[in-house]
């Protein structure tokens, strides 16, 4: 079975400073995906950048970006100009491939705090 | 586009009566996914639908129960309540296999908080 660890419970950042949080996965397979989830004190859940294991490139999203190393199974999420807005819990996800829909393994989150 | 839509937002209960939770897909989604999420333990799978049949379960005891409708909602049904069943319980849909790059999307509701007295 999958498994999806966050070894950071909490962090704090600097309105506009940079931030990284760290996310590792075990897993056999050779292909799957890894997603980072934003959630905010409403609760909804927002999907904040998606990786697929078979391409190399890391994914970015304006100043969301990952560093996606697959061989240590390391999937870390870098927020650039950290805004308060920023502000949430952060899921970090895993998905096996298959030819329909298969449900996400989720990490247990970290709580980010950007402090002005 | 409406999202997934949860009801009712907060459900207050008292130990071993029954909770029902309700989800409504985006329109054309034909997956829908349950999750607990429990205090400092994230999201914990609990069951998927797709096509009105349940095609997986976490690891949860059979008292969690839903179904899925033909118009693709979805029912998450939980008997016996217990203390630690208090949580927000949150509901996913996914569109059908092969709607390109969304396939591989989770769209979530705002969830039911369910406190169990």
């Amino acid at each position: 079975a999958q498994t999806v660890t966050q070894s950071q419970p909490e962090m704090s950042v600097q309105e506009a400073e940079t931030v990284t949080l760290s996310c590792t996965y075990d897993t056999s397979e050779s292909n799957y995906y890894l997603f980072w989830y934003k959630q905010p004190p409403s609760r909804q859940m927002i999907l904040v950048i998606r990786q697929e294991a078979y391409k190399q490139q890391n994914a970015t999203e304006n100043r969301f970006s990952v560093n996606f190393q697959k061989a240590a199974k390391s999937f870390s999420l870098k927020i650039s100009d950290s805004q308060l807005g920023d502000t949430a819990m952060y899921f970090c996800a895993f998905m096996k491939p298959s030819s329909g829909n298969t449900p996400l393994v989720f990490g247990k989150g970290t709580r980010l705090s950007v402090i002005a | 586009e409406a999202g997934v839509t949860q009801s009712p937002t907060h459900l207050i209960k008292t130990r071993g009566q029954q909770a029902t939770l309700r989800c409504s897909p985006i329109s054309g989604h034909t997956s829908v996914y349950w999750y607990q999420q429990a205090l400092g333990l994230g999201l914990q799978f609990l069951l998927w639908y797709d096509e009105g049949e349940e095609r997986n379960r976490g690891n949860f005891p059979p008292r969690f129960s839903g179904r899925q409708f033909p118009n693709y909602s979805s029912e998450l049904n939980v008997n016996a309540l217990e203390l630690e069943d208090s949580a927000l319980y949150l509901c996913a849909s996914s569109p059908p296999p092969g709607q390109g790059s969304a396939n591989e999307k989770l769209f979530f509701g705002s969830g039911t908080q369910l406190s169990v007295l």
